[in-house]
Parts: C-alpha cells; sequence; structure tokens
C-alpha cells in the first residue's frame, strides 16, 4: 500500500535556528497536506500543495511541493518556542489522504 | 462552539471490557475519520465514512465497530479491549474525501 515517510524522526534545536522535515511518498500524489500537532494537542491543518513545484510561506514557514509529485518539504526560519510540535505531512492519492510518520521538533532557548 | 467534539476525553478500563467512544461534528461535512495514534505519534486510519457510508475500512480487529447514525455523528466501539488498544483515538472531518480534515480534541484510553 501506500506509504508516506518523513526524515527525521525527531529533531532538537536551539530557538532562532532553521528547521526542515522532508516527506517522501511511494507513490505520485495529486495534492499534499501539512498539519501540526502541539504536546498533548491534536493535529491542525496548516496547508495544502497542489501543483508541481508548488511553493507555499505562511511567515517563518515556507512549503514546497516535489515537481515529480512524491515529495514535499516544509521549512521553518529562525524557530521559536511556538514552533514546538509533532509536524505530519498527508499525501492524497484518488482514494484517500494518508499521514506521514511525523517529524517532532523540539527548541530550547 | 467546538467544530468537531469527542467524549469521553480520557477513558481508563480493564482489560476485557467493551467500551465506546463518541464523536460529532457541527461543521456540516460529509466525511468523517477514526484514527489511533500509538506512543510513537503515528497517526493510523482506522474508519472512514462518508455520508453514513463505510469507504475506508483498514486492517483493524473486528473488535472496533463504527457507527454514523447520522452525517455529523461517528462513534467507535470496541469490545474485549486489550492491552495493546491503549491509545489515543482521533475523529476527524472534512468536506469530502481527500480534502482538508479537522480533527476531534482526541480521547486517551488506557486499558490495564
Amino acid at each position: 500500500g501506500q506509504q508516506v515517510m518523513q526524515i527525521p524522526q525527531y529533531q532538537h534545536v536551539q530557538e532562532g535556528e532553521d528547521f526542515t522535515t522532508y516527506c517522501n511518498s511511494s507513490t505520485t500524489l495529486s495534492n499534499i497536506q501539512w498539519y501540526k500537532q502541539r504536546p498533548g494537542g491534536h493535529p491542525v491543518f496548516l496547508i495544502q500543495l497542489v501543483k508541481s513545484g508548488e511553493v507555499k510561506k505562511q511567515k517563518r514557514l515556507t512549503f514546497q511541493f516535489g515537481e515529480a509529485k512524491k515529495n514535499s518539504s516544509l521549512h521553518i526560519t529562525a524557530t521559536q518556542t511556538t514552533d514546538v510540535g509533532t509536524y505530519f505531512c498527508a499525501g492524497r492519492t484518488a482514494s484517500k489522504l494518508t499521514f506521514g510518520t511525523g517529524t517532532r521538533l523540539q527548541v530550547t532557548l | 462552539d467546538t467544530a468537531v467534539s469527542q467524549t469521553p476525553k480520557y477513558l481508563v478500563t480493564q482489560m476485557g471490557n467493551d467500551k465506546s467512544i463518541k464523536c460529532e461534528q457541527n461543521l456540516g461535512h460529509d466525511t468523517m475519520y477514526w484514527y489511533k495514534q500509538d506512543s510513537k505519534k503515528f497517526l493510523k486510519i482506522m474508519f472512514s465514512y462518508n455520508n453514513k457510508e463505510l469507504i475506508i475500512n483498514e486492517t483493524v480487529p473486528n473488535r472496533f465497530s463504527p457507527k454514523s447514525p447520522d452525517k455529523a455523528h461517528l462513534n467507535l466501539h470496541i469490545n474485549s479491549l486489550e492491552l495493546g488498544d491503549s491509545a489515543v483515538y482521533f475523529c476527524a472531518s472534512s468536506k469530502g474525501r481527500g480534502y482538508e480534515q479537522y480533527f476531534g480534541p482526541g480521547t486517551r484510553l488506557t486499558v490495564t
């Protein structure tokens, strides 16, 4: 079946450092979504990318969808303690949305 | 108003018991889901309903049975609970299949 893997599984950064998580699908996707789950919370939708090579920004967050529509990345510039949480990508195919394995980000002062 | 709500928030029970978790959404969405999130934070889809019809039924033990009395509600009943069922269960809803999903606050189930 379809698999969506994310790397790294975990990253610990100092506040102010940059962070990137990578998402790779075993199959071509129609779109990719990104979610953030704060500790003790539930996943919250951040953004959706649809076009090959698409790049979208939300303040310090930059999302990219690969040319082959099989991978994506989320880059956070100058992390803050409020960025702490687990980031999930979710790849959509015709039949369903499959969540990635998640990247847990820890930010310390 | 909470968009997707779940009850109970916490559930502690003994092995062998039967329990239910309820979910309601007031977003007018057609599709609802149940996910299981284990201690490693992996989010696994269990079931999905579209307009009260089951459309996704992943490899889940028969002890788990979803029920959707109407579009706004999706309940999860679990029979003969086992230690391995301990996890956080999330309900979610979306406008349709593949659209962004809105998650409930989760139900932390602990089986002792």
